[in-house]
This record gives C-alpha cells, sequence and structure tokens, in this order.
C-alpha cells in the first residue's frame, strides 16, 4: 500500500459526460500530481499542485481541470468526455517535487 | 523536453533467470525511479535512484548519472515478477516525472 488513495477505481460514463476522480495523498505529501495512462500514449503527465497551488502542467486537456484543497485531496475533473478518453488515471504524491513519488492504485475509465 | 529509451521492449524468462533492464535519458535528472506495473494496473516503487547503487532483495539498480543511464538487475526471477517495468526521470525545472515506454516483462514457469 504506497499511502495514496484514489477513488473511484472503476468508473463507465457516456461520451459527452463530466467526471470527477479524487486523490488523497500520503500524510505529509505536499505534491500531488496526475498522469494519463492509455495503450497509445504511455503514461503522461498532466498536472501538478504543491500545497494547493498549480506548479505545472504537461498534455491536459482544455476538457480537463484538477485542484487541490486546503486539506490536500484533490481533485481531477473530466468532461465532454470521448471515446478516447478511456485510460487508467493515476495520482501520484511526494513531500516536494523531486522527491520519491509515490502512485495510488489507480482510477479506470471507460467511455462507452 | 527530457528523452528516456528502455530497452529492450519486451522479455521473456524462465523462472531463476536473471536479467538486466536498461534506461537512457537525454539530460541531467534530478530524481529517478523504477517502477514495477502489476498485472492488476498497479505502479509499486522499486528504486528512487538518482545516482549510485541500491539493491532490495532479488533486485537492484545502478544508476550512473554522469553517462545518463540506469541498470536494474533481476535475479533468480520468479513468475511473480512478470508485468512492466519503468524507469522515470524528472528534470529540476519539470517537477514531474517523465516516463519510458517500459519492458514487459514475462517469466515462465
Amino acid at each position: 500500500d504506497s499511502g495514496v488513495t484514489q477513488t473511484p477505481k472503476h468508473l463507465i460514463t457516456a461520451t459527452g459526460q463530466r467526471v470527477t476522480l479524487r486523490c488523497s495523498p500520503r500524510s505529509g505529501d505536499l505534491s500531488v500530481y496526475w498522469y494519463q495512462q492509455s495503450l497509445d500514449q504511455g503514461l503522461q503527465f498532466l498536472i501538478q499542485y504543491y500545497n494547493g497551488e498549480e506548479r505545472a502542467k504537461g498534455n491536459i486537456l482544455e476538457r480537463f481541470s484538477a485542484q487541490q484543497f486546503p486539506d490536500l485531496h484533490s481533485e481531477l475533473n473530466l468532461s465532454s468526455l470521448e471515446l478516447g478518453d478511456s485510460a487508467l488515471y493515476f495520482c501520484a504524491s511526494s513531500v516536494d517535487p523531486g522527491t520519491e513519488a509515490f502512485f495510488g492504485q489507480g482510477t479506470r475509465l471507460t467511455v462507452v | 523536453g527530457i528523452q528516456v529509451e528502455q530497452s529492450p521492449p519486451d522479455l521473456i524468462l524462465q523462472e531463476g533467470a536473471n536479467s538486466t533492464l536498461r534506461c537512457n535519458f537525454s539530460d541531467s535528472v534530478n530524481n529517478l525511479q523504477w517502477f514495477h506495473q502489476n498485472p492488476w494496473g498497479q505502479l509499486i516503487n522499486l528504486f528512487y535512484i538518482p545516482s549510485g547503487t541500491k539493491q532490495n532483495g532479488r533486485l537492484s539498480a545502478t544508476t550512473v548519472a554522469t553517462e545518463r543511464y540506469s541498470l536494474l538487475y533481476i535475479s533468480s526471477s520468479q513468475t511473480t515478477d512478470s508485468g512492466v517495468y519503468f524507469c522515470a526521470v524528472e528534470r529540476g525545472g519539470r517537477r514531474a516525472l517523465t516516463f519510458g515506454s517500459g519492458t514487459r516483462l514475462q517469466v515462465q514457469p
């Protein structure tokens, strides 16, 4: 158990819908990262937050947004979903950027 | 951005065999991690090793930062070692891990 908790584990939804993925980082970790793993793109960095503020953006679509709350949990919002958004979404956390990152078990999103 | 190349892409071993997985990266890094993704999709931390050598049971890793590569050694492989092994690196400015495409390992009984 990495100490990073993601919910839900599985999610099936229709095209055009909106979903929210939740992540609770390890106790004491201030940095939260979101990654997407799809078959054709591999593991891609989406966005990073540090102590409530956005720190870095990767290949995140405009239809996607995220935030980190005062209690340090984070949510990733995916809207206007398309079939191609089907993927495994991971959250990771670390004490500081550059230190060891630990990953949650992922949320498997299927868009039908 | 930084490029991360892993080799070989696929590897099939008999139980008990040893193997070496390689990770080459294109620029200096502040962080390098090895992960094992098991058949259930979980990403399990193996090593945090921006430089030097570490060992954990049957696994060991070496990173030569000046030559921009890292090696993961698996000895006496077991069927439970099957899965995909990822190398991921971070440059200071990017502040997020960039993953290689992985090595898919299958250990046969």
